[in-house]
């Protein structure tokens, strides 16, 4: 079973600062998915990242697939309270027809 | 584009009462999933489907039935709820690259209370 941890679970910071949060596992994995939920909705896919080693940008999101694709961050830049959310990670295989999500990570962006 | 809609967004049962929850993807995907997501839990999968016709179980699907008769359509029923199904439920979609799933599109989900 593939199992993807998240950290921290919890973050709150100011308007302006910059956080990274982690999605670890021991397993490797052929993609990896970042989504944003905000309260009362479904996630939402912000990217997916396939080779090992890959960087998106996405504004002042950027996010980074680890080499071995064991592994993946997402920094934000400058946050916003518009950033509020619930972060989660998923890994996908070639071969899997379902996700693994991780834990979660919950921002929190106060003004 | 609609993308995936559930419908109900809100309902209230009594225990042994039952019901079923309608998602509907308008993208042509081919895979269909549905989850439950509780404070504390994360996302749990239901039930999932890879396929007009198929359907598969997830790692809680105990209380629960599916049933994909179109592709566009993915049907959960609760047979007769319990006050541990009270939760909100996500219904996605999926389509597929060569590397895997591309990634998800989810609905808005349905809160379900049971008293």
């Amino acid at each position: 079973t593939q199992l993807l941890e998240q950290s921290p679970q919890f973050l709150s910071i100011q308007e302006g600062e910059n956080l990274t949060v982690y999605c670890n596992s021991s397993s490797v994995f052929s993609s990896l998915q970042w989504y944003r939920q905000e309260p009362g909705e479904g996630p939402v896919l912000l990217v997916t990242v396939v080779t090992g080693g890959e960087v998106k940008k996405l504004k002042r999101l950027t996010f980074q697939f680890g080499d071995a694709r064991k592994d993946s961050s997402l920094h934000i830049t400058a946050a916003q309270p518009g950033d509020t959310g619930l972060y989660l990670c998923a890994g996908g295989l070639s071969t899997a027809s379902k996700l693994t999500f991780g834990t979660g990570t919950r921002l929190q962006v106060t003004l | 584009n609609a993308g995936v809609t559930q419908t109900p967004k809100f309902r209230v049962l009594k225990t042994g009462q039952s019901m079923t929850l309608l998602c509907a993807q308008d993208m042509n995907h081919e895979y269909m999933y549905w989850y439950r997501q509780d404070p504390g839990m994360g996302l749990r999968l239901i039930h999932y489907s890879v396929g007009e016709g198929t359907t598969a179980k997830g790692e809680v699907p105990d209380g629960y039935n599916v049933s994909r008769l179109k592709k566009q359509n993915f049907l959960l029923g609760l047979e007769s709820a319990a006050p541990s199904q009270t939760s909100v439920y996500f219904c996605a979609s999926s389509t597929t690259f060569s590397g895997g799933i591309y990634g998800y599109t989810f609905g808005s989900g349905t809160r379900l209370t049971v008293v």
